[in-house]
């Protein structure tokens, strides 16, 4: 059972634009991790968001968690060649740190 | 500071074989956790371990098992092999608050992308 949706499952844009992609769930998180993989490497975590309605921005991207703590968005603003990656949202529902991926964005800037 | 560190990077098997793959943590991190990651499932929760206990399972079958040492070193084997089983193994460790909670933030190694022929 697949318990976190993303989409679009591929996005490919042109550099200098801007950019939205979603986490969706039926269930509520304790908290909501953003990841990013690139080509022959393992995810490196970006953000971690804990409180239902928090807003964190790292540099352009910007990461929102629902106010019922079962979505989250990551915006991109002003995309580069170098956030070109997989993006990866994943949940804990329990508490305790086992967290379930979902099913990825695959993101393509194009120079 | 090292990462973690997964060998063998990577490896090709036949059906009905086993393999083992090896994951060192980053030094000071007691959990390890292993995932399977593939294009058309992502990425799937196999089991987690502190210290030298497995703490989490995800669904999978018995085939797939996993163990800790003491240095927190972990392997996990895949006996009698599928052709399904092709995938890229992720492992990842994190760094325990007191009471042996994790603090959240999974660090990956690299992966070992078995391909079973």
């Amino acid at each position: 059972t697949q318990l976190l949706e993303q989409s679009p499952q591929f996005l490919s844009i042109q550099e200098g634009e801007n950019l939205t992609v979603y986490c969706n769930s039926s269930s509520v998180f304790s908290s909501l991790q953003w990841y990013r993989q690139e080509p022959g490497e393992g995810p490196v975590l970006l953000v971690t968001v804990v409180t239902g309605g928090e807003v964190k921005k790292l540099k352009r991207l910007t990461f929102q968690f629902g106010d019922a703590r079962k979505d989250s968005s990551l915006h991109i603003t002003a995309a580069q060649p170098g956030d070109t990656g997989l993006y990866l949202c994943a949940g804990d529902t329990s508490g305790t740190y086992k967290y379930i991926f979902g099913t990825g964005t695959r993101l393509k800037v194009l120079a | 500071k090292a990462g973690v560190t997964q060998t063998p990077r990577y490896l090709i098997k036949t059906r009905g074989q086993q393999v083992t793959l090896s994951c060192s943590p980053i030094s000071g991190h007691r959990s390890v956790s292993w995932y399977q990651q593939t294009p058309g499932q992502g990425l799937q929760f196999l089991f987690e371990y502190f210290s030298e206990t497995q703490r989490n399972k995800g669904n999978f079958p018995g085939r797939f098992s996993g163990r800790q040492f003491s240095n927190s070193r972990s392997e996990m084997n895949v006996s009698t092999l599928e052709l399904g089983d092709s995938a890229l193994y992720l492992c990842a460790s994190s760094l325990p608050l007191a009471g042996g909670l994790n603090t959240g933030e999974l660090f990956f190694g690299e992966g070992s992308r078995l391909t079973v022929l």
